[in-house]
């Protein structure tokens, strides 16, 4: 299975940054997909998940901004996290849950994008 | 929110040494959800060991995982070149995730 994230990778302060992640090599049933960023400044940081189904759950702290969707029949899932600061600057991950039908660890992960928030 | 807390922060070490990287939680969890990952640069990270002491699908058996409570640890033995990494533990409760700042393992 391979993961490959797209999307802009210069956001607006305050607009809404949205990536996709395309997967292939395997089908997204059964499974948990989530996004991760990563900084400098906060190290590894778990955005939130949806299930294969649409059942979502997000990290507290971001809850308020993010929305996270799947595709099933187009194998895509995206992420939507508005009113982005610079605080958000971050390379941005898509990651398969590693075990089918729960919710635990992470992998494979995809490559990686860099958004960068600034005007 | 349980807090990770990875040491040391870095160590160097030559091919063939053994390294003991700890993860402290600030809470004691009784699950087993504690997982580790490598992160080569300019890669993404990799899941090595999952379920405290479990290896991941390809990974060798130089890495190991065990603890319990709020102490885990990864031990690589006979380091390698290819080794050189950042290593960050993550734990799962309660439907929330969390990982450690990391420590990085330098080969020299």
């Amino acid at each position: 299975v391979l993961l490959r994230e797209s999307g802009p990778a210069l956001v607006q302060p305050s607009e809404t940054l949205s990536l996709t992640c395309t997967i292939s090599g395997g089908s997204m049933t059964g499974h948990y997909w989530s996004w991760i960023r990563q900084s400098p400044e906060k190290g590894l940081e778990w955005i939130g998940y949806s299930f294969y189904t649409g059942s979502t759950y997000y990290n507290p702290s971001l809850k308020s901004r993010v929305s996270i969707s799947v595709d099933t029949p187009n194998n895509q899932f995206s992420l939507r996290l508005t009113s982005v600061t610079s605080a958000d600057t971050a390379v941005y991950y898509c990651v398969r849950g590693a075990t089918a039908w729960s919710f635990d660890w992470f992998g494979p992960w995809g490559l990686g994008t860099v958004v960068t928030v600034s005007s | 929110e349980i807090v990770l807390t990875q040491s040391p922060g870095s160590l160097s070490l030559s091919p063939g040494e053994r390294a003991t990287l700890s993860c402290r939680a600030s809470q004691t969890f009784t699950s087993n959800y504690l997982a580790w990952y490598q992160q080569r640069p300019g890669q993404a990270p990799r899941l090595l060991i999952y379920g405290v002491s479990n290896r991941a699908s390809g990974i060798p058996d130089r890495f190991s995982g065990s603890g319990s409570g709020t102490d885990f640890t990864l031990t690589i033995n006979r380091l390698e070149p290819e080794d050189s990494a950042v290593y960050f533990c993550q734990q799962y409760v309660m439907s929330h995730v969390t990982f450690g700042r990391g420590t990085k393992v330098e080969i020299k």
